[in-house]
């Protein structure tokens, strides 16, 4: 029984380039959650996704970034034209339930932006 | 709340003994807390959660104990092992209403021999 699984799990960029992040949820888990970090700092909530279905956006940067989980295959953190200030680890997790509940977590993408 | 940019505090144990980590909420409406252990390189791992019908909860050497009055959540590990060092988080939630979890800053706990 597979964990949540992320890839790749290092990324590098140059800037203005796309950034593609993957995340296949746990088997049955419909729920999925992406979360960035910086050293040193917690998680900060960026999206929440059901299948096909955006439910709550509020951490998500504006501009360059979307995030989508299709009906089949994986959810993807999608970041256009990539800068500097988006080199971070970016988790993403799953839940069985909407309520936000015991999210297991993936083993994070480490992004790099040069 | 939400966690803001400044280094994470350290508490330092040695090996045998008891740790409690502390963590301060920020939302008094929030009725789900969880604290997550997070090692170098790895995605954040459950622990405990504890809802706020109850002020205590146990699990396998660890305890959490929440004290809805002054917003504070704290994790007891008992007979620290070098395996428990880690980052651990405190996090919350508005489980009747919201769906998404919302971490703490986080507290590194080191091991000493």
């Amino acid at each position: 029984n597979a964990g949540v699984m992320q890839n790749p799990r290092h990324l590098v960029r140059r800037r203005g380039q796309e950034a593609r992040l993957r995340c296949s949820p746990m088997k049955g888990h419909s729920h999925v959650y992406w979360y960035r970090q910086l050293p040193e700092e917690g998680l900060k909530f960026m999206v929440y996704l059901q299948k096909e279905n955006i439910i709550d956006e509020s951490g998500m940067p504006k501009e360059r970034f979307s995030a989508e989980f299709p009906k089949e295959g994986p959810s993807i953190l999608r970041i256009q034209q990539v800068v500097r200030g988006d080199s971070a680890a970016y988790f993403c997790a799953s839940s069985p339930k909407p309520e936000g509940e015991k999210l297991f977590f993936g083993s994070g993408t480490q992004l790099s932006v040069l | 709340g939400e966690s803001v940019g400044l280094h994470l505090p350290t508490l330092s144990v040695q090996e045998g003994d008891n740790s409690i980590i502390n963590c301060a909420y920020s939302n008094s409406a929030s009725d789900y807390f969880i604290w997550y252990k997070q090692e170098s390189g790895k995605g954040p791992q459950f622990i405990i959660d504890i809802r706020s019908n109850m002020d205590k909860r146990q699990g396998q050497r660890v305890t959490v104990l929440l004290n809805k009055t002054v917003k504070h959540l704290s994790l007891q590990i008992a007979a620290t092992q070098p395996g428990d060092s880690a980052v651990y988080f405190c996090a919350e939630n508005m489980y009747s209403s919201a769906s998404k979890i919302i971490f703490g800053s986080g507290t590194r706990l080191s091991i000493r021999p």
